[in-house]
């Protein structure tokens, strides 16, 4: 069974660019995550679909990101305009059913994102 | 407002000894605990969980042991191996909830051969 493929692996971008990240979840599965991990600390989360819809947002800058689902498979996270802040690992993770507290989430490799 | 705390940044032992992760939190809701291993260029994996209705759970050389009364849960590894060497997050939720995930900072174990 294929993982969560994310792309690109690295970006390197200046300040006050756009970047856009693409995931491809596990097949079949439902929900979706995208997390941000800062150098020195765990991932957070910052929204969660479920099929297209959005379950959660509530950690997501919304004057400078974006996400989408499209179709309830693929999903792209963009940052406009980035900050020097903004450089981190960013993790998208998927589960198979409705999102709930045992639903295991599995991890794809990361973008890492570094903003100059 | 660090919710789930790793206070040990690293941990460093021998082949075939115990390793000690630990971690706390401090929201009294929180009752579904997981362990993730994370290596080098790759995303965590899952590796066990514990309800708060349990104070232990096993899986092969991993064991997870959860002191509610603390808020306190640790990752025991017997025997430490040295491909056990890699990241482990501690993350905890809530039941009910949307699986929303909060992570600790991570511990960085190296086992020495």
């Amino acid at each position: 069974e294929a993982g969560v493929a994310q792309s690109p692996r690295y970006k390197i971008i200046e300040k006050r660019q756009s970047v856009a990240f693409w995931c491809n979840p596990i097949s079949g599965h439902a929900t979706l995550y995208w997390y941000q991990q800062i150098l020195g600390q765990g991932p957070k989360l910052l929204i969660q679909f479920q099929n297209n819809g959005v379950v959660d947002d509530s950690q997501l800058p919304k004057d400078r990101f974006s996400a989408e689902r499209l179709k309830g498979v693929d999903s792209t996270l963009k940052i406009q305009p980035a900050k020097l802040e903004d450089s981190a690992v960013y993790l998208c993770a998927s589960s198979l059913t409705s999102g709930g507290y045992t639903d295991t989430q599995y991890f794809g490799p990361g973008t890492r994102l570094t903003v100059l | 407002d660090q919710q789930v705390k790793q206070n040990s940044p690293s941990l460093s032992v021998q082949e075939g000894r115990i390793s000690i992760l630990n971690c706390d939190y401090t929201n009294s809701m929180f009752d579904y605990f997981l362990w993730y291993k994370k290596y080098p260029a790759e995303g965590p994996t899952f590796l066990i969980s514990i309800s708060s209705i349990k104070d232990k759970n096993e899986d092969g050389r991993f064991t997870v042991f959860l002191n509610k009364s603390a808020k306190h849960l640790s990752l025991h590894i017997v025997p430490s191996q040295p491909g056990d060497s890699a990241v482990y997050f501690c993350a905890a939720s809530v039941s009910g909830n949307t699986g929303k995930l909060i992570f600790g900072q991570g511990t960085t174990l190296q086992v020495k051969p």
